[in-house]
């Protein structure tokens, strides 16, 4: 039973809307990141966290934001969404090393 | 750059064979890595891992070898199950929050 939740797990939205995705975990987990995957491709780090009031940029280039104001929710919010926006996105946290990731959130921008 | 690749894009192996999964990396400096198994619609789930001072380490079905003379890498899978069909990835981890990603394996069992 995964204890990284991510909501909701699929969303089909117009473009230019404003969304975001949710991300809690229950393990008292540190680090918190955010990955953005095609269908069997690659992740790619889009957002990272240290910690409480602590965000960073990852290796993607990305129209998203993020928040850490609470240890366990780490969310990403999309100010406008566009069709290139279309993906799956997953969350996970570690201590060191190992990953612990959602099911991810497949978004669809029509 | 900085890159963990893998050799085959999809691996079709019959049931009960052994699998063997390839990665290389071109990082001397990574010091820990881990396999991930990621089946259709969920996130990566991790499998196995080894630090840079081991070359092999066996879990369940499961071994990992390192051999950090070629930076290579390699999950093998004793007796493969339907149920071990999915996307396998390495990641190569450097320290901080440098962890790559490679760009995936898929596995397909035949029954």
């Amino acid at each position: 039973e995964a204890d990284i939740y991510q909501t909701p797990r699929y969303l089909v939205i117009g473009t230019g809307k404003k969304i975001t995705l949710e991300c809690s975990q229950t393990m008292g987990h540190d680090k918190m990141y955010w990955y953005q995957q095609d269908p069997g491709m690659e992740l790619h780090l889009i957002h990272y966290s240290y910690g409480v009031n602590s965000t960073e940029k990852g290796d993607l280039s990305s129209e998203s934001t993020v928040s850490r104001i609470r240890t366990e929710h780490f969310p990403l919010t999309l100010e406008s969404a566009r069709p290139s926006h279309t993906s799956q996105y997953l969350c996970a946290s570690s201590v060191t090393g190992a990953y612990t990731f959602g099911s991810g959130t497949r978004l669809t921008v029509v | 750059g900085e890159s963990v690749g893998l050799h085959l894009p999809t691996l079709s192996v019959q049931e009960g064979d052994n699998s063997i999964i390839n990665c290389a990396y071109s990082n001397s400096a990574s010091d820990y890595f881990i396999w991930y198994k990621q089946e259709s619609g969920k996130g990566p789930q991790f499998i196995i891992d080894i630090r840079s001072n081991m070359d092999k380490r066996q879990g369940q079905r499961v071994t990992v070898l390192l051999n950090k003379t070629v930076k290579h890498l390699s999950l093998q899978i004793a007796a493969t199950q339907p149920g071990d069909s999915a996307v396998y990835f390495c990641a190569e981890h450097t320290g901080g929050f440098k962890t790559i990603f490679g760009a995936g394996t898929r596995l397909f069992v035949k029954a």
